[in-house]
């Protein structure tokens, strides 16, 4: 069956720019999770979301992070004015209870030059 | 951020060989513990969900064991395979919904 899809695996941006992530999580998931994992570490919560409710976004690093899931599906990260420190894998994952475990997409690779 | 601490960050072990490893977490405000095993290009795939004291799960050749009140977890692997080679995490999970991830331990299965 399909998993969690992120798009695009891999992007390269300059500095300054905006970029944004897309995430097709397990249809009929509830929730829906980002992640940032920097090289060498474990992957950090960045915001959940409970169908189209942003419940918590008490990881985004800065008010240049902006996560949406409009209709409680799809879901966008976006990274506005990108710095160098962006740079890291952004992973997505979908669960479809709060006891169950996260299924994850393959991330995306993101580069800040 | 909680501190969940994985040890040791790297192995190698012989084929055959059996082996384990610790995920340190926060005693208190424990929710949940997950384990995921990640291997390189893939994405992490659950292995365990496990939250009561005590719990003991398995899957294959490969269990994990729970002791909230002091606040760690092991994974053991029996009879390793080159085909376990991976990173395998563990998260932390609160009352709230985010899981907090130790850097996960590298394992290497040499044929």
């Amino acid at each position: 069956g399909a998993g969690v899809s992120q798009s695009p695996r891999y992007k390269v941006a300059k500095r300054g720019q905006d970029v944004a992530l897309r995430c097709d999580p397990i249809s009929g998931h509830v929730s829906l999770f980002w992640y940032q994992q920097a090289l060498g570490q474990g992957p950090e919560f960045l915001t959940y979301f409970q169908n189209e409710a942003q419940l918590d976004k008490s990881g985004l690093p800065s008010d240049r992070f902006f996560a949406e899931r409009p209709e409680g599906s799809v879901s966008t990260l976006k990274i506005q004015r990108t710095q160098q420190e962006d740079s890291a894998v952004y992973l997505c994952a979908s669960s479809p209870g709060t006891h169950q475990p996260q299924h994850f997409g393959d991330g995306t690779r993101l580069s800040i030059l | 951020i909680l501190n969940v601490e994985q040890s040791p960050q790297s192995l190698h072990v012989q084929e055959g060989d059996s082996t384990n490893f610790t995920c340190s977490f926060p005693s208190s405000n424990f929710y949940a513990l997950h384990w995921y095993r990640w291997e390189t290009a893939k994405s992490p795939e659950a292995l365990f969900v496990m939250t009561l004291n005590g719990d003991e799960k398995k899957k294959g050749r490969i269990s994990a064991t729970l002791n909230t009140k002091e606040g760690y977890s092991y994974l053991y692997i029996k009879g390793s395979q080159p085909e376990d080679s991976a990173t395998y995490l563990c998260a932390f999970k609160t009352g709230a919904n985010n899981l907090f991830f130790g850097t996960g331990t590298r394992l290497t299965v040499i044929p």
